[in-house]
């Protein structure tokens, strides 16, 4: 069965360095969401992207954040100067083009020090 | 902008009864899909059932079954027979219906199985 990807499972970084969380979707999805979950928090949506452009951002996904997708397989999640606030799981989604249902990744875990 | 509420941020239950977890909404839609995610001490998010605010009829899989009241904007997921393996954080989500959008997730309810 088709499984989003997500590397790396677990990334340390120093407050102030630039992070690329990696995702691969499932092959022939056409949509793309990066959610947040902070620890013993709700999951929270960050940004949707579509035809190479982002759809959607929430106001976490500041100018510190950006997508893309490089090579039309990788989906990328860049942090360019990380905060310890930044500090969290990491999940990509892909889904069809009926777009009814999300499938999730197993995630990053980002520490910041 | 659509909130999900879910008000038991724990619960427990003893294996092989059955729980059932609470969830509600708001939202101006009137077409739109709600879903439960369960997440494990391992926290991949896992699609436990999904339902479309266009079908009367509640889903249901295996032993996961929904409650949609609509009018009442109410989402409840009942676990049967329950199992160790159902111990897990379940959120809810509800999601609008044009294509490409967002999931907005409530804030969780932790449920412990007792052997």
């Amino acid at each position: 069965e088709p499984e989003v990807t997500q590397t790396p499972s677990h990334q340390v970084t120093q407050m102030g360095q630039e992070v690329i969380l990696r995702c691969v979707p499932i092959s022939n999805h056409l949509y793309f969401y990066w959610y947040r979950q902070i620890l013993g928090q709700k999951v929270e949506f960050l940004v949707s992207f579509y035809n190479n452009e982002i759809s959607e951002k929430s106001e976490i996904f500041d100018d510190q954040f950006s997508v893309e997708r490089p090579d039309g397989s990788n989906f990328t999640l860049k942090i360019r100067s990380t905060k310890l606030e930044d500090s969290a799981m990491y999940f990509c989604a892909s889904a069809g083009a009926e777009g009814n249902e999300q499938f999730f990744g197993p995630g990053t875990r980002l520490t910041v020090l | 902008a659509q909130t999900v509420t879910q008000s038991q941020p724990e619960m427990s239950v003893q294996e092989a009864e059955t729980v059932t977890l609470s969830c509600t909404y708001d939202t101006s839609e009137n077409n739109y899909y709600l879903f439960w995610y369960k997440q494990p001490p391992s926290r991949q998010m896992i699609l436990v059932i999904r339902q479309e605010a266009y079908k009367q009829q509640n889903a249901t899989e295996n032993r996961f079954s929904v409650n949609f009241q609509k009018a009442a904007k109410s989402f409840s997921l009942k676990i049967s027979d329950s199992q160790l393996g159902d111990t897990a954080m379940y959120f809810c989500a509800f999601m609008r219906t044009f294509g490409n959008e967002k999931l907005t997730f409530g804030t969780g309810t932790r449920l412990t199985i007792i052997p």
